[in-house]
């Protein structure tokens, strides 16, 4: 069975600091899909990035970078130049074997961005 | 942009009541799911949907049924609420590739729905 853990429950950073959240998985598939979700306030959970297990470089979205260290099954998010916007629950998740869009979900890190 | 919208935002039941909550994407999606977001715990799936009345257990279906009549909504349904399901409920849609089985389809999401069962 795949797995997903999260092991910083919160974590804190100056503005304009850079930040990593860690996210390490479980499974034995060849082929899977690592995804990071921003979720604020409001509830709505948004896509930030993603990597595929198969892709020679690690994915970059604007500030958003993924650390994937695939020896060691881990897909770190790093944040550079935090804002007051980056606040929010930040969750990692991995696709199921087989392909296909039921993902499965860390149990998340709660990230404050502080002046 | 894919527009995911959940009926309710926050929704009191007393125990025992059957509770609907509803989900509609306009997106033309074939997939749909129900999840269910708990503090310590992430989100784990209840139920999901590839296809208009089509349904698939997920990780925590007791206690839960769904209805896909149409393939823009999809309902998740208690059947008699308990306090043990007071939580954010979270549905979301997405793509399918058909036959590839790809793994960067991401899922979007409506802005969850809390519900307190009282």
């Amino acid at each position: 069975a795949q797995k997903i853990t999260q092991t910083q429950p919160g974590m804190f950073v100056q503005e304009k600091e850079a930040v990593t959240l860690d996210c390490t998985y479980d499974t034995s598939d060849p082929s899977y899909g690592l995804f990071w979700y921003k979720q604020p306030s409001s509830g709505e959970m948004i896509f930030l990035i993603y990597q595929g297990s198969y892709d020679q470089q690690n994915a970059t979205e604007g500030r958003y970078s993924l650390n994937f260290q695939k020896a060691r099954k881990s897909a770190n998010l790093v944040i550079s130049a935090s804002q007051l916007g980056d606040s929010a629950m930040y969750f990692c998740a991995m696709s199921p074997r087989g392909g296909g869009n039921k993902l499965t979900f860390g149990t998340g890190t709660q990230l404050k961005v502080e002046l | 942009d894919v527009k995911v919208t959940q009926s309710s935002r926050y929704l009191v039941k007393r125990t025992g009541e059957k509770v609907f909550l509803e989900c509609v994407q306009d997106m033309d999606h074939e997939n749909m799911f129900w999840y269910r977001q708990d503090p310590g715990l992430g989100l784990r799936l209840i139920y999901f949907s590839y296809d208009v009345k089509m349904k698939e257990k997920g990780d925590i279906p007791e206690g839960y049924s769904v209805s896909r009549e149409k393939k823009e909504r999809f309902s998740l349904i208690l059947e008699s609420a308990s306090t043990n399901q007071t939580s954010m409920y979270l549905c979301a849609s997405a793509t399918t590739r058909k036959p590839a089985a790809a793994t960067n389809e991401k899922l979007f999401f409506g802005s969850g729905t809390q519900l307190s069962v009282l």
